[in-house]
């Protein structure tokens, strides 16, 4: 089993739907990252989380500790919301990474 | 500042050579990890240098090294390449005291 589990694996969507994706955890964590990898492979860093929520605009993070559990939103989806987003921990300096879930937007 | 910067962009090379691949970190970063993203496996810790110093590794054979100079900058090392060396290889470089990242816009090796 993976220590990173992402949910799910593939999303497709009507612009403007809300949008979640979900991260799921088995180890101790000293922080969370959400990364957006665009096609051609550049990747953004959105959000590091180590407790509670954070928001960027239509972007929402959310992390709960004891359930090991985190969940990314993104209000008012558009096209250009369209990549792959992967869940990242921080554990003993180390990243592990979930598989990523790939995001479509249909306009 | 500049970003994260790395070259080559791309690169074509066949079983058995050796290739470097190299970083550099936005200025004033000390910190650069390097990670490898393949379609099966996804994204991947190879290793971090801090200050020249290798701070941790990932599970990658011997015939993957790296090294970090004096300025920050970053080389990765793959010796006797395989085909499933092919993948996109990205650093990432951080500045002190701070988890977050930012990311280069990778090298994407191909073995052939």
């Amino acid at each position: 089993k993976n220590e990173v589990e992402q949910s799910p694996q593939n999303l497709t969507a009507q612009e403007g739907e809300f949008i979640t994706i979900n991260c799921s955890y088995s180890v101790g964590i000293s922080a969370l990252h959400w990364l957006q990898q665009h096609p051609g492979g550049g990747i953004v860093s959105l959000f590091m989380l180590s407790s509670g929520k954070k928001k960027h605009g239509r972007l929402i993070a959310t992390i709960n500790i004891q359930e090991k559990h985190s969940s990314l939103h993104i209000t008012a989806s558009h096209p250009r919301d369209s990549a792959v987003y992967i869940c990242a921990v921080r554990k003993d300096d180390k990243i592990i990474f979930g598989k990523g879930t790939r995001l479509h937007i249909l306009p | 500042k500049a970003g994260v910067t790395q070259t080559p962009r791309y690169l074509i090379k066949t079983r058995g050579q050796q290739v470097t691949l190299s970083c550099s970190p936005i200025s004033g970063h000390r910190s650069v990890s390097w990670y490898q993203q393949t379609p099966g496996q996804g994204l991947q810790f190879l290793f971090e240098y801090f200050s020249e110093t290798q701070r941790n590794k990932g599970n990658f054979p011997g015939r993957f090294s790296g090294r970090q100079f004096s300025n920050s900058r970053s080389e990765m090392n793959v010796s006797t390449l395989e085909l499933g060396d092919s993948a996109l290889y990205l650093c990432a470089s951080k500045g002190g005291g701070r988890y977050e990242q930012y990311f280069g816009p990778g090298t994407r090796l191909t073995v052939t």
